[in-house]
């Protein structure tokens, strides 16, 4: 069964510091990684896919499949990162068009 | 720009009331899904559509109905609403992937239920 893990609950770093959002897959083939985001009173939005290997408002993400990760990483964080983040993971092999997400990752940027 | 359009932001209804959730999207997108979203739970999927008149059960479709007889409208039907249905409901459209896109899932704003 597919299924997104997001340990943490809640992170809170201070501007500038280094940020990592932790996201971790149970699925035995090839997925589809992605990160989502959603800002204060603002819809859930796309902020980047394993398979663009793009870097987007300064965040990046790895796909690591010998240890199922794809932690979000910021090398220094902004007061407007702050948001809920979503992983979310699709199997191509099966055909499917299903997103299934992880529990979600409060992220606050204190000053 | 990619609308998805859901037809009430707040809604207040009574337990046993029969509850519709529309949702319009204007992209031609074949895809559409219907989420729930809950703090601590995240996002969980009530049904899914790929095509007009075509559905397919999500994680969580108890208590749930479904309706697509226009490639557009998306609607989410609570046939007896209960209190354990008080959620924030999510509206999502997509072309397939690998065809026409990535399967990027473009967003409504979502419409809270609270049922009394």
């Amino acid at each position: 069964a597919q299924r997104v893990t997001q340990p943490e609950k809640l992170l809170s770093v201070f501007k500038g510091a280094p940020v990592e959002l932790k996201c971790n897959y149970s699925y035995s083939g090839s997925p589809e990684l992605f990160w989502y985001v959603q800002y204060s009173r603002q819809r859930l939005q796309l902020l980047l896919r394993h398979i663009s290997r793009e870097s987007i408002k300064g965040f990046t993400a790895d796909l690591n499949k010998g240890e199922t990760s794809f932690h979000l990483k910021k090398p220094f964080a902004q007061e407007e990162d702050s948001a809920m983040y979503y992983c979310a993971l699709r199997s191509p092999q099966g055909g499917s068009e299903k997103l299934v997400f992880g529990k979600g990752t409060k992220l606050t940027v204190n000053p | 720009d990619v609308k998805v359009t859901q037809s009430s932001r707040y809604l207040v209804k009574r337990t046993g009331e029969k509850v519709f959730l529309e949702c319009v999207q204007d992209m031609d997108h074949e895809n559409m899904f219907w989420y729930r979203q809950d703090p601590g739970l995240g996002l969980r999927l009530i049904y899914f559509s790929y095509d007009v008149k075509m559905k397919e059960k999500g994680d969580i479709p108890e208590g749930y109905s479904v309706s697509r007889e226009k490639k557009e409208r998306f609607s989410l039907i609570l046939e007896s609403a209960s209190t354990n249905q008080t959620s924030m409901y999510l509206c999502a459209s997509s072309f397939p992937a690998g065809d026409l896109g990535t399967g990027e899932l473009f967003f409504g704003e979502g419409s809270r239920l609270t049922v009394l």
